[in-house]
């Protein structure tokens, strides 16, 4: 089975803090998403990346920035949290030979 | 631009009744289509999808039919039961490259015994 890993389920973190958000997967897909979840919004896009080293925005990106230093893991930056980055923070990843993209459990970041 | 438009919830059945959740799409060409269910506490996982028109995508009892001529993928299921009460979100990837999902707003069911 595909096994999308989150290192936190809950995060709580201060106005101005750099936070680190990690995800790892296990079947060597290239592709690795990072989503934030809203009452109401539904998933929103926040960066996706194709391959090692390489990134692009999605629909959200500012605020944020990512890392894909080894295919397996892909890191959600958040240089200076703010209140308005209160949210739950879902990873995924797929391959291209499938449509389905497989998604972690989710960390709940709460900044105060 | 793609879209997703699902119907608001929240949803409120009794057990053993039909579920109806309408999805309607906007986008160029022939996208695939997805539904991807949530249960509490947990990441979304993939329910069913179909990749063509007049496709009929199904699993645990739950079903969808693309429909190109109505843009729709509405999600059914004849019988509910307290286990499926979950956020349902309907989701298109566009024809022809990119790996991006869009996603509507989730429909949050909620199922009693």
């Amino acid at each position: 089975d595909v096994k999308v890993t989150q290192s936190s389920r809950y995060l709580v973190k201060r106005t101005g803090e750099k936070v680190f958000l990690e995800c790892v997967q296990d079947m060597d897909h290239e592709n690795m998403f990072w989503y934030r979840q809203d009452p109401g919004l539904g998933l929103r896009l926040i960066y996706f990346s194709y391959d090692v080293k390489m990134k692009e925005k999605g629909d959200i990106p500012e605020g944020y920035s990512v890392s894909r230093e080894k295919k397996e893991r892909f890191s959600l930056i958040l240089e200076s949290a703010s209140t308005n980055q209160t949210s739950m923070y879902l990873c995924a990843s797929s391959s291209p030979a499938e449509d389905t993209q497989y998604f972690g459990p989710g960390t709940r970041l709460t900044v105060l | 631009g793609n879209s997703v438009t699902q119907m608001e919830g929240p949803v409120t059945l009794s057990e053993e009744a039909f579920l109806t959740i309408n999805c309607t799409y906007t986008a160029t060409g022939y996208p695939s289509l997805f539904w991807y269910v949530q249960y509490p506490g947990e990441g979304l996982q993939l329910l069913l999808k179909a990749t063509k028109a007049d496709d009929k995508g199904s699993n645990k009892g739950f079903e969808a039919t693309y429909r190109k001529e109505t843009t729709s993928f509405h999600l059914e299921k004849g019988s509910v039961q307290v286990s499926d009460s979950a956020v349902y979100f309907c989701a298109l990837r566009s024809q022809g490259g990119s790996e991006k999902l869009v996603f509507g707003k989730g429909t949050k069911l909620t199922v009693n015994p």
